[in-house]
């Protein structure tokens, strides 16, 4: 089984300041790692995953998350945030083999990032 | 044009009716999910069908009822509906071999008074 935790409820801000956020995982099995991001009253937009190879994945919107697997970690970063990044961002795990199980997505309880002008 | 998409987008009903969501996809997926999003934003995969095959069936209540008649739509009905139904539902759509990249569409905020 998996579990996500995303270490911060809320995070405010300022415009064109860095972010992180974190998320932390547990699991029995190898994983897949993405982040997801939900803008208010819409469905969730793949952000970023990270499916093997370089540890430093790129994503959209200038967002990066870097896969650290002895801390079990995939904290997401972006170097300078803009007001329209506000929004609640989900990591999310999947397991990377095969079963009834693979593709199978565990949530993180979100984070929500507030960017202030 | 629209990727995954969900009808109703608002639901309100009254405890112990019967409803349904629909969902289609035309992103040519093989794989269609069903999550649900409480109060406190949390999500939970409910089920999952692969080519019209039930994969992923979670500790779900059997009010709940999926049915896909093809890979491109996955329904969800429910039976006897309670207050603690009240929710969005999020269907998602993937390739089996997607490495769990799903594409998400609007969801169905359900509230049951």
């Amino acid at each position: 089984a998996q579990s996500v935790t995303q270490l911060d409820s809320q995070v405010p801000v300022f415009e064109e300041a860095p972010v992180e956020l974190r998320c932390n995982y547990s699991s029995s099995v190898s994983v897949y790692l993405f982040w997801y991001v939900q803008y208010p009253n819409q469905g969730l937009q793949l952000l970023l995953k990270y499916l093997s190879g370089s540890t430093l994945v790129k994503g959209i919107n200038g967002f990066e998350a870097e896969f650290n697997k002895s801390q079990t970690s995939f904290h997401l970063r972006k170097p300078s945030v803009h007001i329209s990044d506000t929004a609640e961002y989900f990591c999310a795990v999947s397991p990377n083999a095969g079963g009834t199980s693979y593709g199978k997505l565990t949530f993180g309880q979100g984070t929500i990032l507030t960017v202030h002008p | 044009d629209t990727a995954v998409s969900q009808t109703p987008k608002y639901l309100v009903t009254q405890m112990g009716n019967d409803k349904s969501i629909k969902c289609e996809q035309n992103l040519g997926h093989d794989t269609m999910y069903w999550y649900k999003q409480d109060s406190k934003k949390f999500l939970k995969i409910m089920f999952s069908y692969n080519n019209k095959e039930l994969i992923i069936n979670e500790t779900v209540p059997n009010r709940f009822s999926p049915k896909s008649p093809d890979k491109a739509h996955l329904n969800l009905h429910i039976n006897s509906l309670e207050l603690g139904d009240s929710a969005v539902y999020f269907c998602a759509s993937s390739f089996r071999t997607g490495y769990g990249e799903q594409y998400f569409g609007p969801g169905t905020r359900l509230t049951v008074t």
